[in-house]
């Protein structure tokens, strides 16, 4: 059983397209997270939902939206995609949004912008 | 501004050596400390985490950690490696008084060769 699971794996579009990653938890937990890892591997958090409130919203272009239409599920929608937004999009769970509480990753989305 | 630091973008060692991998971080309040694991390709495994107590934590696969508060310090290693553990290593904090959002070092490539 996939814990995190997140589709597509692999995504290339064009620039000023707009696309969606899906994340899925069958955890029961009531915390999911968006990462980004760029080409550098240099990982930094996105957004982050508790039982689908957005608590965590960092420094990202509002071309980017997060939706939590449940609190197993936490989508990405990108608008316009960039250049710059080529990246492996994680998606991560835990148990609460207390501090210290074990993320568990997804296997990642690989956005590829032409 | 919170940071972690890994010394070393890239370590090698020979199979059967030991592994260090070194992580400092900057905080004024108490850390929590994460060792993640990246095979290539796939997502993040915890390798294991410090939250309070004991200072020595064991984690999975043979690896283990030390906080040491007063070198602002949490050094990764294992006594003896495995052609298995080549992979990316990350570091990780997460801070007391905010919410769970995970704190990257820029991570390390471990490279086992016979």
């Amino acid at each position: 059983d996939t814990a995190v699971s997140q589709t597509p794996k692999y995504l290339v579009t064009q620039m000023g397209n707009d696309k969606s990653i899906k994340c899925e938890q069958n955890l029961g937990h009531d915390t999911m997270y968006w990462y980004k890892q760029d080409s550098k591997k240099f990982l930094k958090i996105m957004f982050s939902y508790n039982n689908k409130e957005l608590i965590i919203n960092e420094t990202v272009p509002n071309r980017f939206s997060p939706k939590s239409p449940d609190k197993a599920h936490l989508n990405l929608h990108i608008n316009s995609l960039e250049l710059g937004d080529s990246a492996v999009y994680f998606c991560a769970s835990s148990q609460s949004s207390g501090i210290g509480d074990t993320q568990y990753f997804g296997p990642g989305t690989r956005l590829t912008v032409l | 501004a919170q940071s972690v630091t890994q010394l070393g973008s890239h370590v090698s060692v020979s199979e059967g050596a030991l592994v260090l991998l070194r992580c400092n971080y900057s905080s004024s309040v108490p850390p929590y400390l994460f060792w993640y694991v990246q095979y290539p390709n796939q997502g993040l495994q915890l390798l294991l985490k410090y939250t309070t107590g004991a200072t020595l934590v064991k984690g999975i696969n043979g690896f283990e950690a030390e906080f040491k508060k007063s070198e602002t310090s949490f050094h990764l290693t294992k006594p003896s490696a495995h052609m298995s553990d080549a992979a990316e290593y990350f570091c990780a904090v997460t801070l007391s008084g905010g919410y769970n959002k995970l704190i990257f070092g820029a991570g390390t490539r471990l490279a086992v060769h016979p």
